[in-house]
C-alpha cells in the first residue's frame, strides 16, 4: 500500500529577513528543549536550549522562547543566510536523556 | 575536540540478516543514546545508555538491541532485518543525562532489500 510520510511545514524567507520557527510540545512536566538544525545528509546540530524555567534565552543569532502555559516553543532566527536553509527540529526531554522530536520545519532562504 | 562518529556511514543488508553499528561519543561522555529517522516517522527514540547500562528504552521490537562498553563507545544491533528497517541510524553523546546538551553523529545509512 501507499506509505504516508510527515508532512513536513516549510518555511520561505528572503535572505536577510527574520525567520520563526514554532513547535507545540506535549508534555506539560517537559523542564528541558533542544534545538536542532539538520542539513540534508547529516546528523541534528545543536543549536540552542532552554531549561522550563526560563522563558527566554539568546545565542548568536537566534533566540528561543518558551511559552509553558500553552506549551509552545520558538526559535527566530535574525538576518537569515542562505546557510540557515535546513529542517529545524524542536526536541522535549521526557525522561533521562530520551528526547521527543517534533517532525520538523523545512526552511528555505531565498537569496 | 572529535566530536561523535559513527560508523560505517551507510550500509546494505539484506532481510533476515544482522547488523551491528557503532558510535564512538564525544571524550568525556557518559550517556549514549540512539534514534531512527525515517520519512515516515522522523525521529524516534530507541535507547539510551549511560555507564554501560541501559537506562531508558523506546518502543521498538526486541529484535533491537544495544550495548555500552567501559570507553562509553556504543553498539546497536538490529537482527533479522526487514525492509521496515531502512532509515538514518544516529547516535547522540551527552555529558551526562538529564538537561545537558546532546550531540549527534552524522548517521548510519542502513538499507535493507
Amino acid at each position: 500500500g501507499e506509505s504516508v510520510g510527515l508532512h513536513l511545514p516549510t518555511l520561505s524567507v528572503q535572505e536577510g529577513d527574520n525567520s520563526i520557527i514554532n513547535c507545540a510540545y506535549s508534555n506539560s512536566a517537559s523542564d528541558y528543549f533542544i534545538w536542532y538544525k539538520q542539513e540534508s545528509g547529516k546528523g541534528p546540530q545543536f543549536i540552542i536550549d532552554i531549561r522550563s524555567n526560563m522563558d527566554k534565552r539568546q545565542g548568536q543569532r537566534v533566540t528561543v522562547l518558551l511559552n509553558k502555559t500553552v506549551k509552545h516553543l520558538s526559535l527566530q532566527i535574525a538576518a537569515t543566510q542562505p546557510g540557515d536553509s535546513a529542517v529545524y527540529f524542536c526536541a522535549e526531554e521526557m525522561t533521562g536523556n530520551q528526547f521527543y522530536f517534533g517532525t520538523g520545519t523545512s526552511l528555505t532562504v531565498i537569496p | 575536540k572529535a566530536g561523535v562518529t559513527q560508523t560505517p556511514r551507510y550500509l546494505i543488508k539484506t532481510r533476515g540478516q544482522q547488523v551491528t553499528l557503532s558510535c564512538s561519543p564525544i571524550s568525556g561522555h557518559r550517556s549514549v543514546s540512539w534514534y531512527q529517522q525515517t520519512p515516515g516517522q522522523g525521529l524516534q527514540f530507541l535507547f539510551e545508555y549511560f555507564s554501560e547500562t541501559q537506562r531508558n528504552k523506546g518502543n521498538f521490537p526486541g529484535r533491537f538491541s544495544g550495548r555500552q562498553f567501559s570507553n562509553s563507545r556504543s553498539e546497536m544491533n538490529v537482527s533479522t532485518l526487514e525492509l521496515g528497517d531502512s532509515a538514518l541510524y544516529l547516535c547522540a553523546s551527552s555529558l551526562e543525562s538529564m538537561n545537558t546538551e546532546a550531540f549527534f553523529g552524522q548517521g548510519t545509512r542502513l538499507t535493507v532489500v
